[in-house]
């Protein structure tokens, strides 16, 4: 079956502590995306990746950084900079990338909590 | 900067009943909006993409509208079912060609 796949489903952090969310898609989209929700508000883009080997900032990137070394895959890490990180973070991909116009899929999700 | 805005935030209804739910934009320049829906605790499932020069879009039951120059939209849902309790959310892509959320619609109806 063709999809997003994002692990773990929940994830434990320390106060100081790196995390890194996996995100994998085997839909062969060029595209792929990092969004937090948080209660109450509307998901917040954290990074994008139209195209292997290249990531811009979103409008929230302070305290993240990603990677995107295959076009499967589009890793999230969440560092000790990053001072709220509780949140569900999910993430997207697309067949073309932003001014594409089309669809994103989305993954089931990642809730990290900071303990 | 492209605000979206749900209202209601939350709404219950009874089985059966046809429903309605909101998305208002303050920046009419958007390339296209998109409905989704989203289980509790999971990740987001497309229901209808409306682009900018399209009115309207239709799934099963599903229509959503789109007038640009009033700067709305609405998913209506007809003959309602306890399956369709979700949150619903909106987002336009805008003249940066990004996605702009709504917060949602959580959405129950009641057996």
């Amino acid at each position: 079956d063709g999809g997003i796949t994002q692990s773990p489903k929940y994830l434990f952090r320390k106060e100081g502590q790196n995390v890194t969310l996996s995100c994998e898609q085997n839909l062969n989209h060029d595209a792929m995306y990092w969004y937090r929700q948080d209660p109450g508000q509307g998901l917040r883009l954290i990074y994008y990746s139209q195209i292997v080997n290249d990531f811009q900032k979103g409008d929230i990137a302070e305290g993240y950084s990603v990677s995107r070394e295959k076009k499967e895959s589009f890793p999230l890490t969440v560092t000790s900079a990053q001072k709220n990180p509780t949140a569900f973070y999910l993430c997207a991909s697309s067949i073309e990338g932003l001014a594409g116009g089309g669809e994103q899929f989305f993954g089931p999700g990642t809730r990290l909590t900071v303990l | 900067k492209q605000e979206v805005t749900q209202i209601p935030a939350a709404l219950s209804v009874p089985e059966g009943e046809n429903l309605v739910l909101n998305c208002s934009f303050t920046d009419s320049a958007i390339y296209n909006l998109q409905w989704f829906r989203q289980d509790p605790g999971k990740g987001l499932t497309s229901l209808l993409l409306i682009q900018s020069s399209q009115r309207e879009q239709t799934s099963g039951r599903l229509n959503a509208s789109l007038d640009k120059s009033s700067g709305r939209s609405t998913l209506y849902i007809a003959a309602s079912q306890p399956g369709d309790s979700a949150t619903y959310l909106c987002a336009v892509e805008d003249s940066n060609y990004q996605l702009i959320w709504g917060a949602g619609t959580k959405l129950i109806i009641k057996p």
